[in-house]
Order: C-alpha cells, then structure tokens, then sequence
C-alpha cells in the first residue's frame, strides 16, 4: 500500500487565490512527521513546511498552511495569495517514528498558476 | 556557495560504464542522503549514512553503492550503468535532531543519462 498518497496530479489555480494541495498518509507509527517540499522547474527540491504528529496545532510559514486531520490521516497544504512563482512541483513526505529523518516521498502534484 | 553540492551536474555515459556522483555539504550535518527521481514521480531513497561509520541501505539499493569519505563528502557509484538508471539524483543531508522535525536540505541534483 501506498504510504504517501497525493490524488491530484495537476492543478490550475488563479493568481492570488487560495489553493489546497491534498496529502494522505498511512502509518501505523504513533510518532512521525509530515514534510512538505516544493520543486520549481529549475529542478531543486525546497522545503516548505513540517507538521508533527504531536503538534496540537496546523503548522504555519508565511503564506503555506498545513491543514493536519490526525483521524482521515491526511496533511493538506494550503497555498494563500498564488503567486506566479507558486508554479511547480509539490511532494508530500512521511517520517515515521524516529528512524533517521528518512523520508518517503508521494508521487507530487503539479500546481500552475495562471495569470 | 550552495551548502549541498553535487557534482556533475548533468552527464551522459553508456551502458556498462562506472560512474560516480559527488555530494559534499557546508552544513555539518551527520546525516546524509542518495535519492533517485524518475519522470513524474516522487523521491525514492537508495542509500543513507547517519555519520562516517554508517551506511544504511535505502528501498532502493541495487545496482548502486556509496561512500562516506567524510562527514561532509558521500560519493554514489553505479558499477556499471544500465539505461533505466537514468533519473534525476538528489543528495541530502539532516540535523539530527531528537525531536524528528529537521527537515532534509538538497542538492541541485545531478541529472543523468544512460544511453
């Protein structure tokens, strides 16, 4: 099974609109940490956000939210006022317990924003 | 200067040639990453060295072998290259933090060409 599920492969959204890119998880581990990175066309991969299991609260950084739902087990990445610059590649990934940071990656949504 | 640097950054080789990325980082990091990335897809790990000492293999590891020279160098070498090795490398590296929350800091990628 899947561990890191991203349902939508691509995505328009308007410019200075909000956008919400889905992420669903699987994990039997009570201890993991959900990552959020960003990867323009240029190639480089850009870290964006991190909600841990444990946190009481939606994690926040400038305009990127996470909207973290413990129970449906998924961790949305909420893009406010897109921006042009917005377009790119967007990967979802999961650590589970404390074994090293090492990630495991969903498949990416391809988010473009249009003019 | 990049913290994370790969080297080269693009190359194109033939089958059954030995090849050999490099990855140094400027962060101080133990914790170091090799991730291969195929056309539309996500991240998926192949080796990680949690300090010179250790090397781990990722989900991954066929066809490929590392080595931590350093604790700030960690080399990736394909024996000998086979066209469906090409792919997008990616090397990281991680704090290693108890609270699990550092996130993995990349390179630019190394983009490789098997003919």
């Amino acid at each position: 099974a899947q561990k890191i599920t991203q349902t939508q492969p691509g995505m328009f959204v308007q410019e200075k609109e909000a956008v919400t890119l889905d992420c669903t998880y699987d994990t039997s581990d009570p201890s993991y940490g959900l990552f959020w990175y960003k990867q323009p066309s240029s190639g480089e991969m850009i870290f964006l956000i991190y909600q841990g299991s444990y946190d009481q609260q939606n994690a926040t950084e400038g305009r990127y939210s996470l909207n973290f739902q413990k129970a449906r087990k998924s961790a949305n990445l909420v893009i406010s006022a897109s921006q042009l610059g917005d377009s790119a590649m967007y990967f979802c990934a999961m650590r589970e317990g404390w074994a090293g940071n090492m990630l495991t990656f969903g498949g990416g949504t391809r988010l473009m924003v249009k003019p | 200067d990049a913290d994370v640097t790969q080297t080269p950054r693009n190359r194109i080789t033939k089958t059954g040639k030995r090849i050999m990325l490099e990855c140094s980082q400027t962060k101080g990091h133990d914790r170091m990453y090799w991730y291969r990335q195929d056309p539309g897809l996500g991240l998926r790990l192949i080796y990680y060295s949690f300090d010179v000492k250790d090397i781990n293999k990722g989900e991954i590891s066929d066809g490929y072998s590392v080595s931590r020279q350093a604790q700030a160098k960690f080399s990736l070498s394909l024996e000998s290259a086979i066209p469906n090795q090409t792919a997008l490398y990616f090397c990281a590296t991680s704090d290693d933090g108890l609270d699990g929350n550092q996130p993995q800091h990349f390179g630019d990628g190394t983009r490789l060409s098997i003919l």
